[in-house]
């Protein structure tokens, strides 16, 4: 059964170090997603990605994030300047999309992310 | 905001009970998700249903809508020890953009 991977499974980095976590949607899903979920909190939308361009962002997707789609299959998340705050598991999601809607998200295992 | 919000927070049940969780939620939508997440691991899709269906039954699982209150609940029936994990609502804002947006969750913890 097609899969969403992510990679680093776990990363530890310096506060102030750029990060990048990578990501490899389902093939035939038009739709990207990171979400993040900081240890026995709420699963929060960060970004979401269609047509090569960002669809929607919030709030804690500032200037210290991007997203790119570098080569057709990757997907990836870079942090430019961790901080201890920015620790957390972050989650990568693709969607076929259906009439518009985002429909079912398939999610990958995660990337734990912690900065010291 | 949309953000779902789930009741209750925690639940624990003996194995074979019942499990009812809620979620409710502020703005118009196109869908309504529910989500399983195993402890440290990812989400897991379990049910949509859309904004002009009011029960949907998959398995074990039951799902109601009601848009006029903004609310929806999940019913696991005979609940197993397997089904100890957090379950999210998640909701497909309907103007536009592609943007789910998860509540809060509710643990749920099935005793053997």
């Amino acid at each position: 059964e097609p899969e969403v991977t992510q990679t680093p499974s776990h990363q530890v980095t310096q506060m102030g170090q750029e990060v990048i976590l990578r990501c490899v949607p389902i093939s035939n899903h038009l739709y990207f997603y990171w979400y993040r979920q900081i240890l026995g909190q709420k699963v929060e939308f960060l970004v979401s990605f269609y047509n090569n361009e960002i669809s929607e962002k919030s709030e804690i997707f500032d200037d210290q994030f991007s997203v790119e789609r570098p080569d057709g299959s990757n997907f990836t998340l870079k942090i430019r300047s961790t901080k201890l705050e920015d620790s957390a598991m972050y989650f990568c999601a693709s969607s076929e999309g259906v009439a518009g809607n985002t429909g079912e998200l398939f999610f990958g295992e995660g990337s734990r992310l912690t900065v010291l | 905001s949309q953000q779902g919000e789930e009741d209750p927070q925690a639940l624990s049940i003996q194995e074979g009970e019942n499990a009812t969780m809620n979620c409710s939620y502020k703005t118009s939508i196109n869908n309504l998700q529910w989500y399983r997440q195993n402890s440290g691991r990812g989400l897991v899709h379990l049910i949509l249903i859309r904004s002009n269906e009011r029960e949907k039954h998959s398995g074990r699982l039951r799902v109601t809508l009601d848009t006029s209150k903004k609310s929806s609940s999940l019913l696991i029936t005979a609940s197993r020890a397997a089904d100890t994990a957090s379950y999210f609502c998640a909701t497909d804002a309907s103007t536009g953009g592609f943007k789910t947006i998860f509540g809060a969750g509710t643990r749920l913890f099935v005793k053997a």
